[in-house]
């Protein structure tokens, strides 16, 4: 069964501050990775998608890489802003036929 | 509005009451996803809509959770003789993508704000 751990489950960071969040899953095999961004009170909003195939997406000050034989994925925030503070989740997919899984998230705090 | 809307945001409820949450998708979009989040998690499927069509109800807890899209648009999630364990988030999602048997790529999901449902 696929399960995907979040570390550090929260971070705070000063404004300016580059940082990386880590995801961890357990079944390499999978079709893709997602990054979202979930506001208080808020739903999800989807930030960056890597297929399995690829090893890296990036979209503005956002870098998310992907090593699926050590099952592992970063999200990289560079010059971090107050307005970035947020939880950020972590979910795969196994194949095109399966549900999503998320992990359990990382509380990110950007003091000004 | 043309977001993914849920009612109502808060629900207070006695264990034991009966509960109906309400989900309006983007207009035209054809799938329709529930999740549940508990406190400091990440949210867990719980059931998957294709227009009218209930194609996927695995993730449902128990037999007292209820979901129904009648006319392929607004979707309820009924809970009936909740249960503290019940409290939650619930969270809907639709999107645009016609999926095929069985393929849950489900990408873009477009996400709600979520009902948070208290029981007491």
């Amino acid at each position: 069964k696929q399960e995907v751990t979040q570390i550090p489950a929260a971070l705070s960071v000063p404004e300016g501050e580059n940082l990386v969040l880590n995801c961890s899953f357990t079944d390499s095999a999978i079709y893709n990775l997602q990054w979202f961004r979930q506001d208080p009170g808020k739903g999800l909003t989807s930030l960056l998608l890597i297929q399995s195939s690829q090893r890296e997406q990036t979209s503005g000050r956002l870098n998310a890489s992907l090593d699926k034989s050590s099952g592992r994925s970063t999200l990289y925030i560079a010059a971090s802003q107050p307005g970035d503070s947020a939880t950020y989740l972590c979910a795969v997919l196994k194949t095109s036929y399966d549900k999503v899984i998320f992990g359990p998230g990382t509380s990110l705090s950007v003091i000004p | 509005g043309a977001g993914v809307s849920q009612s109502p945001r808060y629900k207070v409820a006695k264990r034991g009451q009966d509960v109906a949450l309400r989900c309006d998708p983007i207009s035209g979009h054809v799938s329709l996803f529930w999740y549940q989040q508990a406190l400091g998690q990440g949210p867990e499927f719980l059931t998957y809509f294709q227009n009218e069509a209930q194609l996927d109800k695995s993730g449902l807890p128990s037999d007292r959770f209820f979901a129904e899209r009648p006319e392929g648009s607004v979707s309820t999630l009924k809970i009936q003789r909740t249960q503290q364990e019940d409290s939650a988030v619930y969270l809907c999602a639709s999107s645009s993508v016609m999926l095929d048997e069985g393929i849950y790529s489900n990408q873009p999901q477009h996400f709600g704000d979520g009902t948070r449902l208290s029981i007491l």
